[in-house]
């Protein structure tokens, strides 16, 4: 089975711009939570979502925001990139909400020029 | 509020070394404790999990201990390979049960040398 598939993989944009990046959960999950990593740091919590619903915000600016689809996939949104935006940004998916591992894509690659 | 604090690296071993990555953490509640393991290039692959305390997680030779007395989650592997080097992050969830909100260290890199 497909694991957790994020595209695309490298991107850059310049300040000021928007970007979407996208998650396609593995198969039957339907919680998808993002994470930011600037380089050399842990991942930061950004999202989280269940059934469509946001479940959890971590401490990001209303720049930052996300949805999550019928068929579970999902979005994230940035608008009026900073230079600071430059990380790995990842999904992550689980089977459902609560006390379940989770399940990491490879990462989209956001370079701000 | 919440938080993770892990050794700082690089840590550096011959092949076949004792492994020790000190975690501790700071939480209210009965958080779930995770190691999570990055290769270059990837995204994160969970190594090991423990729910409460006194709870070992093991996997592929790797274990750590949830001590809650001294609220330390410390992973250690006997004989380390050239293919464990990769970075390394401890992780905790908040007390609610729910694991879609983690909370990492700030990592620490393995390298180990043939």
């Amino acid at each position: 089975d497909a694991g957790v598939t994020q595209s695309p993989t490298h991107l850059i944009k310049t300040r000021g711009q928007h970007v979407t990046l996208r998650c396609s959960p593995i198969s039957g999950h339907k919680s998808v939570s993002w994470y930011q990593q600037v380089l050399g740091q842990g991942p930061q919590f950004i999202f989280q979502y269940y059934e469509k619903e946001e479940r959890g915000r971590g401490n990001f600016p209303d720049r930052f925001s996300a949805r999550q689809f019928p068929n579970y996939s999902s979005e994230l949104n940035v608008n009026a990139l900073l230079l600071g935006d430059s990380a790995l940004y990842l999904c992550a998916s689980s089977l459902e909400y609560g006390n379940q591992p989770q399940h990491f894509g490879d990462g989209t690659r956001l370079s701000i020029l | 509020g919440n938080s993770v604090t892990q050794m700082e690296g690089p840590v550096t071993l011959s092949e076949e070394a004792f492994l020790t990555i000190n975690c501790t953490y700071t939480a209210t509640g009965y958080p779930s404790l995770f190691w999570y393991v990055q290769y270059p290039g990837e995204g994160l692959q969970l190594l090991l999990k423990a729910t409460k305390a006194d709870d070992k997680g093991s996997n592929k030779g790797f274990e750590a201990t949830y001590r809650k007395e001294t609220t330390s989650f410390h992973l250690e592997k006997g004989s380390v390979q050239v293919s464990d080097s990769a970075v390394y992050f401890c992780a905790l969830s908040d007390g609610s049960g729910n694991t879609g909100k983690l909370i990492f260290g700030q990592g620490t890199t393995l390298q180990v040398k043939p």
